[in-house]
């Protein structure tokens, strides 16, 4: 069965401290795995897709990584602004796309 | 470009009733997704409607429903509600074959009481 695992579910952090989110992952066939930012009371916005095992893809201090069961996300100097919510889902060949739960992260000042 | 809209953006029902929610695209977007999202399970896929016809479909009671119109706005609906249907609910365009990435819009609010 398809699935996406993120960890943790929770990360507080000081700001400037930099730390990654995991999001593994068991799919028939990868098409792509995408990275969402979600903050309260709004919709996901799009950061990153990420396609084949080695690709990297950057964004102010967002650094996202991908292997062939596994996608980081990479946090360098964070500060409270990148508070939120962070989404992974990958879009196996059949073209269903399985969202994680998410890890909810907090940038103390 | 105008982003993807909801509306309404909160509702309140009884158990029992039954809700529609509309979404449009992003122009040019020819496919819209749904989601249902809780705290305790995430996101979850309801449907996926392309060219006025349904791609893919959750694991979803047949309570929920969609369509998709011409114009590539698209509709759901829950018929006899039930308290565990408060949740966020959101519509996500794409452009297939481009890059695949999904834009949400903000989610409707449905609490039933």
């Amino acid at each position: 069965e398809d699935q996406v695992t993120q960890s943790p579910e929770a990360l507080r952090l000081q700001e400037g401290e930099s730390s990654s989110l995991n999001c593994s992952y068991t799919v028939s066939g990868l098409r792509g795995l995408f990275w969402y930012r979600q903050d309260p009371g709004k919709g996901p916005e799009f950061l990153f897709t990420l396609y084949s095992a080695g690709e990297e893809k950057e964004k102010e201090r967002l650094k996202a990584t991908l292997t062939k069961k596994e996608s980081f996300l990479h946090i360098t100097a964070p500060k409270p602004e990148d508070s939120a919510t962070y989404l992974c889902a990958v879009q196996a060949f059949n073209d269903k796309i399985i969202f994680g739960k998410g890890t909810r992260l907090h940038i103390l000042p | 470009k105008a982003g993807v809209t909801q509306t309404p953006r909160y509702l309140i029902k009884t158990r029992g009733q039954q809700v529609t929610l509309s979404c449009s695209p992003i122009s040019g977007h020819r496919s819209v997704s749904w989601y249902q999202q809780t705290p305790g399970q995430g996101l979850q896929f309801l449907f996926e409607y392309f060219s006025e016809t349904q791609r893919n479909k959750g694991n979803f009671p047949g309570r929920f429903s969609g369509r998709q119109f011409s114009n590539s706005r698209s509709e759901m609906n829950v018929s006899t509600l039930e308290l565990g249907d408060s949740a966020l609910y959101l519509c996500a365009s794409r452009h297939l074959g481009q890059g695949n990435e999904q834009y949400f819009g903000p989610g409707t609010r449905l609490t039933v009481t």
